[in-house]
Parts: C-alpha cells; sequence; structure tokens
C-alpha cells in the first residue's frame, strides 16, 4: 500500500444508521484531515489532526464524530445523518513542520468515500 | 477568512492546445497548492508552489506571491488532462482553503 488509503470506497446508509469512514497514511506523516466535497461546492476542511490531537473543527455537526489513535490512522463515525451529508469525503495527510509557525508541507489525498444518506 | 477565486469556471479544448488557468487570493500566503482532480474524485497534487516558477512534463504554474494571484500553463492537452483544477492556499496553521475549480474538457 502507498500513499493515503480509505474505506469503504462507497457508503449507502439510511439517517439511523451508524457507520465509520477509515483513512490510513502510509507516508509517515504528522497531520491528519478530512474534507468533504459536496456536489457544486468547493472542499470544506471539516477536522484537523497535529500528532493525534485534533486542532481544527471547523463547525462540523456532532453528528460528525472523528477519531485519531494513532498517526497513521483517523476514523470519522457517522450517527444520525441527513440527505444533505451526501458527499465525497477526503481523508489527506501531510507533514507538519513545528517551530515554524505551524507551516505544513504538500497535503496528499486519498482517494475518498462517496456517501450517500437516505 | 481568505478567499481563493479560480478562472476561468469552465474551459473546453481540443486535443492539443495550450491553456491558462488563474488562482486569486485575497491575502499573503506561506503554502499554495494545486491539483487534479479525475472523473472518480481523487485528488492528485500537482505543485507546491507558494512563489516562484515550477515545471513538470507539459505542466508548469508561477506564482507571483506579491500580487497574490497563481497561474497554472498546460501545453499540448490531451484527454486525460480533462477534470477539475484546484488551486489552495493555506490561511494559518495547516488550514488549506480551496478555490471552487476549473472544469476541464479536453476533446479528441
Amino acid at each position: 500500500e502507498t500513499g493515503v488509503t480509505q474505506t469503504p470506497r462507497h457508503l449507502v446508509m439510511g439517517m439511523t444508521n451508524k457507520k465509520s469512514l477509515k483513512c490510513e497514511q502510509h507516508l509517515g506523516h504528522n497531520a491528519m484531515y478530512w474534507y468533504k466535497q459536496s456536489a457544486k461546492k468547493p472542499l470544506e476542511l471539516m477536522f484537523v489532526y497535529n500528532f493525534k490531537e485534533q486542532t481544527e473543527n471547523n463547525s462540523v455537526p456532532s453528528r460528525f464524530s472523528p477519531e485519531c489513535p494513532n498517526s497513521s490512522h483517523l476514523f470519522l463515525h457517522l450517527h444520525t445523518l441527513q440527505p444533505e451529508d451526501s458527499a465525497l469525503y477526503l481523508c489527506a495527510s501531510s507533514q507538519a513542520r513545528s517551530g515554524l509557525a505551524g507551516r505544513t508541507d504538500t497535503q496528499y489525498f486519498g482517494p475518498g468515500t462517496r456517501l450517500t444518506v437516505l | 477568512g481568505i478567499q481563493v477565486e479560480q478562472s476561468p469556471p469552465d474551459l473546453i479544448l481540443q486535443e492539443g492546445a495550450n491553456s491558462t488557468l488563474r488562482c486569486n487570493f485575497s491575502d499573503s500566503v506561506n503554502n499554495l497548492q494545486w491539483f487534479h482532480q479525475n472523473p472518480w474524485g481523487q485528488l492528485i497534487n500537482l505543485f507546491y508552489i507558494p512563489s516562484g516558477t515550477k515545471q513538470n512534463g507539459r505542466l508548469s504554474a508561477t506564482t507571483v506571491a506579491t500580487e497574490r494571484y497563481s497561474l497554472l500553463y498546460i501545453s499540448s492537452s490531451q484527454t486525460t488532462d480533462s477534470g477539475v483544477y484546484f488551486c489552495a492556499v493555506m490561511e494559518y496553521g495547516n488550514k488549506l482553503v480551496f478555490g471552487a475549480g476549473t472544469i476541464l474538457r479536453v476533446k479528441s
């Protein structure tokens, strides 16, 4: 495996279901991200984890719950979603450089999970 | 927050043609990236270019940070270049802000 992987690639769920998206990076990075891409809208940052600590929550509803057990894995737990949450969910990773005003290198993206909420 | 505008929103090219995509941003940045999103949704890094000029094959990019814009040049376009091209800038920390993208279609 190389780069950033995501599973599942496609997911259909009902509004009462609970599911989880998984992301794994094989690049030795220390920062991981969740993005949401809805139709006809720019990519939106949802969460940022630096060194396994959440450093950004971009006003995301509580029905989305991230988890970062280690620097290589990132999960997004989903419960009681709405149809408008249907979107492509993308995971990314990068190498954050401490001591340089939070600067980071290039972000590398996984292939995404296409989520449909019925 | 920082604003990122891309132009044109849509572009249709005949195979072999050249094109220039533009990205304007509203504030100074220390990180700018260009991505290509293929029809399957995969975002592929093209350039990390906070300033200066870089080239990679038929693609090149120039960022003029003092004037707050970046350009992506595609030469001798191919049908495989089709997709959406995004510009993204670092607002603070490691928060990337994306533009709305340019949808490129290359016809054979």
